[in-house]
């Protein structure tokens, strides 16, 4: 029951930026978005998060439509490092705990 | 500093075996999870602990399926009589309820393989 949605795959050029979308249309007020990636092998790694505001940290950018009902990630100047699957997921708040739904994700192929 | 810490890295195990995975959450973090990741999948949510209490279980496929957290700190996931629809990769991640905001950190995981 993954509350969010996402392209299973896009490419980039390296150098370039690289804009990951996401459709979160049932969110709920209180229910932040965060991104995730995974390198092969290895467990997902915590990218950004955010609520109703854009944010920005040293890996990347959050933006967020004012309905939040989508948002885009995005990698200012993609590098074949930055290869891996990419995931959206909705901070879901039941019963005072918190629930991390993650869906299928983008697998982001960062071409040479 | 340190990480989440998972062991073993990899298990293999007969089928019908019982499998302990264990891990080792970021210190003092006291909200741990438990995932489940089978091949070219996306993460399958198991169960949630803050402290030591398990106030949601739902994701546990079966009741072979049990976890503990003693202490605060390690949690143990066991598998009792393993099936091969039991191999994936097991991850656990941590966070700080200290901060609302905290997110997980999770550890490299457990590839579990049942023959």
């Amino acid at each position: 029951d993954a509350k969010t949605t996402q392209p299973p795959s896009m490419d980039c050029a390296e150098g370039r930026a690289a804009n990951l979308p996401c459709n979160h249309s049932t969110i709920s007020g209180n229910e932040y978005v965060y991104w995730y990636r995974q390198i092969h092998s290895q467990g997902p790694q915590y990218i950004i998060h955010g609520l109703k505001n854009n944010e920005t940290n040293e890996m990347a950018s959050l933006i967020i439509t004012e309905d939040r009902k989508s948002s885009t990630l995005i990698l200012p100047h993609a590098t074949l490092r930055d290869t891996a699957v990419y995931y959206c997921i909705v901070r879901v708040v039941s019963s005072g705990t918190y629930k991390y739904i993650f869906g299928t994700g983008t697998r982001l192929k960062v071409l040479a | 500093g340190a990480g989440v810490s998972q062991s073993p890295s990899n298990k293999v195990t007969e089928k019908g075996k019982d499998v302990e995975l264990r891990c080792d959450p970021i210190s003092g973090h006291t909200a741990l999870y438990w995932y489940r990741q089978s091949l070219g999948q996306g993460l399958e949510f198991l169960i949630y602990f803050q402290g030591n209490s398990a106030p949601d279980k739902s994701g546990l496929p079966s009741d072979r399926f049990s976890a503990e957290r003693t202490g605060g700190s390690v949690s143990t996931l066991t598998i009792q009589r393993t099936q091969q629809e039991d191999s994936a990769v097991y991850l656990c991640a941590s966070s700080s309820r200290g901060s609302y905001n905290s997110p997980l950190h999770f550890g490299n995981g457990t590839r579990l393989t049942v023959t």
